[in-house]
């Protein structure tokens, strides 16, 4: 079938490099983000989240970044493996707290 | 694991009939979430459920109805379905932090 990963940005890194994932959002009211992963043929998963009073939280080799002042959101993460190749997705929550609301994705490809 | 469990997991069936995806959940959340995700287009929200018999439409709503008769329990219904419906449905539920968790999708092909 055809794959979730057709017509998105693509990023292609090295093993052992260090990746930056980009996420523009659209809603000034937005003050939660979350980043989620999506491999192939399985449900997105979430890997970390930052809410609009911090600009950078850290996870296990993942850092997220905020600037709300040019509304931009970032995903860094270290030494990138083989099983980091998927889709990674931003999301906001606009102004719900109870809805979130998706960006396209950017499929990232770990090169051995 | 979240806890949530989708089926079926794979559907084909032809333009003009009934379909019922079903979404079961372990965690007791309250909101329980239908999007649908297409090529170039992500994720997009199809209804919604903030209690038992409480729901509400999000963006692509058309074409679909959802019931909520128990807490574990969120249905999704094509009552006629289209070839542009088409697609791979997520459910997802709501933790008390904020986050959402997917179930693992279901394909529906409408020929």
């Amino acid at each position: 079938g055809e794959s979730v990963g057709l017509h998105l940005p693509t990023l292609s890194v090295q093993e052992g490099d260090n990746s930056i994932i980009n996420c523009a959002y659209s809603n000034s009211a937005s003050d939660y983000f979350i980043w989620y992963k999506q491999e192939s043929g399985k449900g997105p998963q979430f890997i970390i989240d930052i809410r609009s009073n911090m600009d950078k939280r850290q996870g296990q080799r993942v850092t997220v970044l905020l600037n709300k002042t040019v509304k931009h959101l970032s995903l860094q993460i270290a030494a990138t493996q083989p099983g980091d190749s998927a889709v990674y997705f931003c999301a906001e929550n606009g102004s719900s707290n109870y809805k979130l609301t998706f960006g396209k994705g950017t499929l990232l490809t770990v090169n051995p | 694991d979240a806890g949530i469990t989708q089926s079926p997991r794979h559907k084909v069936t032809e333009t003009g009939t009934p379909v019922t995806l079903r979404c079961h959940q372990t965690e007791n959340h309250r909101y329980m979430y239908w999007y649908r995700q297409d090529p170039g287009h992500g994720l997009r929200l199809i209804h919604y459920s903030y209690g038992v018999k409480d729901t509400d439409k999000g963006e692509v709503s058309d074409g679909y109805s959802v019931s909520r008769s128990k807490t574990e329990d969120f249905l999704l219904t094509l009552e006629s379905a289209t070839s542009s419906q088409t697609s791979v449905y997520f459910c997802a539920i709501r933790a008390n932090t904020g986050e959402l968790f997917f179930g693992e999708g279901s394909r529906l092909t409408v020929l």
